[in-house]
């Protein structure tokens, strides 16, 4: 199995560009999430999904978009990217909401805006 | 909002040494976790913890659940050198939420 994907590892945008993040996962999980993480941070929850067809706000969710039209796949969308965004982003899943650990990461993608 | 405080920040040891490191929080919570990340790597869970008072270990590793419930350690003994990378604590709040503390960076000295 290969567990949580994301891709790309690497971007680099301008300020005003919009991109998606990818983050596919093959263990059949119902609950994935999108963090953030910057230096001498904890994650940042900015998004979560408790199935397909469901979505909800994190911590910090403005300036992203999330949608979850399947089971597998829950893209980030960063609208109109900022310096602020500048960070590395991670996507994780679970078997269920329920289930007491994010027990799966993906590698992360690390973007930069300038 | 919630705030998890997590001590040490970094810790400089000898190999063969132990280790402890431990979370406070401002709020009640559930569950705790602590992950480990390696560099250019997501986070890795090592131990979850899911009653107040609970003590759980993961070969060299040993965590508790405070009785409070605002309260997580982690032990690592007899470091090694593999065990260099960032510690997390995080602990998952009564809607189910993980808050996650800023890390504490191992490092081994040569």
């Amino acid at each position: 199995n290969a567990g949580v994907t994301q891709t790309p590892k690497f971007q680099v945008l301008k300020t005003g560009q919009s991109m998606t993040l990818q983050c596919a996962q093959d263990m059949n999980h119902e609950y994935m999430s999108w963090y953030r993480q910057d230096p001498g941070m904890g994650l940042r929850l900015i998004h979560y999904s408790v199935g397909a067809g469901i979505t909800d706000q994190g911590e910090v969710p403005n300036g992203y978009n999330v949608s979850r039209s399947t089971t597998e796949d829950f893209p980030l969308r960063l609208l109109s990217a900022a310096p602020s965004q500048t960070s590395v982003y991670f996507c994780a899943s679970s078997y269920s909401e329920l289930s007491n650990t994010e027990a799966f990461f993906g590698q992360g993608t690390r973007l930069t805006v300038v | 909002g919630q705030q998890l405080n997590q001590s040490p920040q970094s810790m400089f040891i000898q190999e063969g040494e132990d280790v402890s490191m431990n979370c406070t929080s401002s709020s009640i919570f559930n569950t705790w976790l602590w992950y480990k990340q390696d560099p250019g790597e997501g986070p890795v869970l090592l131990i979850a913890l899911y009653k107040a008072g609970e003590l759980t270990s993961n070969g060299r590793l040993t965590a508790q659940f405070g009785i409070t419930r605002k309260d997580s350690f982690l032990n690592i003994s007899a470091s090694i050198p593999s065990d260099v990378g960032i510690y997390f604590c995080a602990g998952k709040d009564s809607n189910y939420q993980l808050i996650w503390g800023a890390g504490t960076k191992l490092i081994i000295k040569p």
